[in-house]
Formats: C-alpha cells, structure tokens, sequence
C-alpha cells in the first residue's frame, strides 16, 4: 500500500522567512496530495492540494510543488506569520474509477514561526 | 450544514471495556473514513468506506469495527479497549466523483486506563 514520509518533523523559522516542507510518497499510482493543517487541539484542514497533471500550484503565500518522477512533493510557504505556526500534514490518495479516495498521510511537521 | 460532527468528545474506558465512537455527516458524502492520531505522530487510517454498506480494512484496524448502514453514519466500535487505543479519533468525509477535500469532526479524545 501507499506509504507517505514527511520532513521535517520540526521547523523553526523568523517571521518573514521561507519555510519548506517535503513529502515523498511510494504508489507511483497516486495521483492527489493534499496537504491540511492542524492548530493545537483542533482538527485537520486543507490548506492546499495538487493533482498528478500539474507541477506546481500557488495560493496566495503557499505554493505546493509535485515531481512525479521523483515521486515527492513539496509546501513552500513565504512570508511567514506567527499564525502559520502549526502542524503540517502532507497525505497522498489515488483514485481511478473503482479506486478508493482514502488519504494516507505522513508524520507531520510541527511549524514554529518566532516573532 | 453541520458538517462532520463526532460525539463524545472526550471519554475515559476502563481495560476490557467497549464504547462506540458516533459519526454522521450532513453532506450527503459517499467517502467516510475513521482515523486515529497519536500524541505528536500523524493520522493512521483505521476503517474507510466508499458507500452504505461497504466498509474495507485501513492501516491499522485491529481492535476496532465499523458499519456503514446509512449514508449519514459511520460508527467506529472499540470492543476490549487497551491502553494502546489511547488515541485522538477523527471522522472524516469526502464528496463522491473523484479525488477532493476530506472534511474533518472535530474529534474524539479516547484515554483508557
């Protein structure tokens, strides 16, 4: 089955920089890849995701990259703000007609945005 | 809409004892799918299921049961809860048709001592 590996599990960056996520993934079948965040005690929500027939999607200060040959994909989040700080999650799902939607999701990374 | 609701919202169980985590959804979704996360680890897919009716095995499924008999509902059943089903449990949903959003309950916090 699908395995999904996600680092790093924590990332520490100063308010205005770059921050960057990597997941790669192990069914070259999938062809979604979401990615939710997790605020402490809440629950997950999507931020952003990417279909297998593009390369790259930008929303506003996220943008996700996704390199099929490679069989990973990335969240790219620019100017951060103190309220970027949470948990991560990238998750991958395939689903071709009788296929099933279901997320397999990575580890998490813990974003931590200091003022 | 409500969206995805779970009840309760937190329960301690006693070793050996059962309880059925409640899920229902008011959005008419084919996808319902039960998941469970540790303290600071990610979510493990316990059960899924692509209709009313039909229920298929997740990562991890020991311990655990589903049914699916209406569209609405997914109950998850703990039959002899062990200090390794301390867990948060989420529900969650997605619209039929193709590869899209899931949409989560806010959760269930499960202790059992």
């Amino acid at each position: 089955g699908e395995n999904v590996e996600q680092h790093p599990s924590t990332l520490s960056v100063q308010e205005g920089d770059s921050a960057v996520i990597k997941c790669t993934y192990s069914d070259s079948a999938s062809n979604y890849f979401p990615w939710y965040k997790q605020e402490l005690g809440k629950r997950p929500q999507l931020i952003i995701d990417i279909r297998s027939n593009v390369g790259e999607k930008k929303d506003q200060r996220i943008a996700v990259t996704l390199n099929k040959t490679a069989k990973h994909f990335s969240l790219h989040i620019t100017e951060t703000q103190p309220e970027d700080s949470a948990v991560y999650f990238c998750a991958a799902s395939k689903n071709y007609g009788g296929a099933t939607n279901k997320l397999i999701f990575g580890t998490g990374t813990l974003l931590a945005v200091q003022p | 809409n409500a969206g995805v609701t779970q009840t309760p919202k937190f329960r301690i169980l006693k070793i050996g004892q059962s309880m059925t985590l409640q899920c229902t959804q008011d959005m008419n979704h084919n996808y319902m799918y039960w998941y469970r996360q540790d303290p600071g680890m990610g979510l493990k897919l316990i059960y899924y299921s692509v209709g009313a009716g039909i229920t298929d095995k997740g990562e991890v499924p020991n311990g655990y049961n589903v049914s699916r008999s209406t569209t609405e509902d997914f109950p998850l059943r703990l039959e002899l809860a062990a200090p390794s089903q301390t867990s948060v449990y989420f529900c969650a949903s997605s619209p039929p048709g193709g590869i899209t959003e899931a949409f989560f309950g806010q959760g269930t916090r499960l202790t059992v001592v």
